[in-house]
């Protein structure tokens, strides 16, 4: 069955970049959009953005100045970069399966990111 | 952007119970509304689609109605294992979001 597993570091310093990969087993990037949600602690969901197979984005406009997406089908990952963090973003962040017309139906597990010096 | 706005934030019931929670759309979205069920360290689940389309595998006592600003999702008698957070989502529009979440518990 489709898996989707994020990684990167867990400790980012304040004002550097965040980076993570989502790597997708079971299925081809083709055809979907893929997308990133984060979840800082004890509180909800937010959508940061998406990525298409094609390489078109969609980012939500609160992180748009800061966000970058890329995908990588050889490898079949897809890629979120995260700009002048702080400590606000510092959040558990899932990487999921987003097929057009329809929910966000296949997501990763979760990786925690802090921010800190 | 489209503002989603579920009530109540915490439910307490117990096992057996019948509970509904609320989910409302700062403007219509037709039934692109998903639920959600989340548990303490874990990703979110997809329980409904559609508004109403119950996913493969999720037990029947669960159910969702609703259609253009107002949504409901309701468990007809509760388990043990439907203790959890439960978000409700609009996908018609980018950006999606998100209701705050209802935390369901004992």
């Amino acid at each position: 069955q489709v898996q989707l597993q994020e990684s990167g570091p867990g400790l980012v310093k304040p004002s550097e970049t965040l980076s993570l990969t989502c790597t997708v087993s079971g299925d081809s990037l083709n055809n979907d959009y893929w997308s990133w949600i984060r979840q800082p602690p004890g509180k909800g969901l937010e959508w940061i953005g998406y990525i298409y197979y094609s390489g078109g984005t969609n980012y939500s406009p609160s992180l748009k100045s800061r966000v970058t997406m890329s995908i990588d089908t050889s490898k079949n990952q897809f890629s979120l970069n995260l700009t002048s963090v702080t400590a606000a973003d510092t959040a558990v962040y899932f990487c999921a399966r987003d097929p057009p017309g329809e929910p966000m139906d296949v997501w990763g597990k979760g990786t925690t990111v802090t921010v800190s010096s | 952007d489209i503002q989603m706005t579920q009530s109540p934030s915490t439910l307490s019931a117990s096992v057996g119970d019948r509970v509904t929670i609320t989910c409302r759309a700062s403007q219509t979205i037709s039934t692109w509304l998903a639920w959600y069920q989340q548990k303490p360290g874990k990703a979110p689940k997809l329980l409904i689609s559609k508004a109403s389309s119950l996913e493969s595998g999720v037990p029947s006592s669960f159910s969702g109605s609703g259609s253009g600003t107002e949504f409901t999702l309701t468990i007809s008698s509760l388990q043990p294992d439907d203790f959890a957070t439960y978000y409700c989502q609009q996908y018609t529009t980018y950006p999606y979001s998100f209701g705050q979440g209802t935390k369901l518990e004992i």
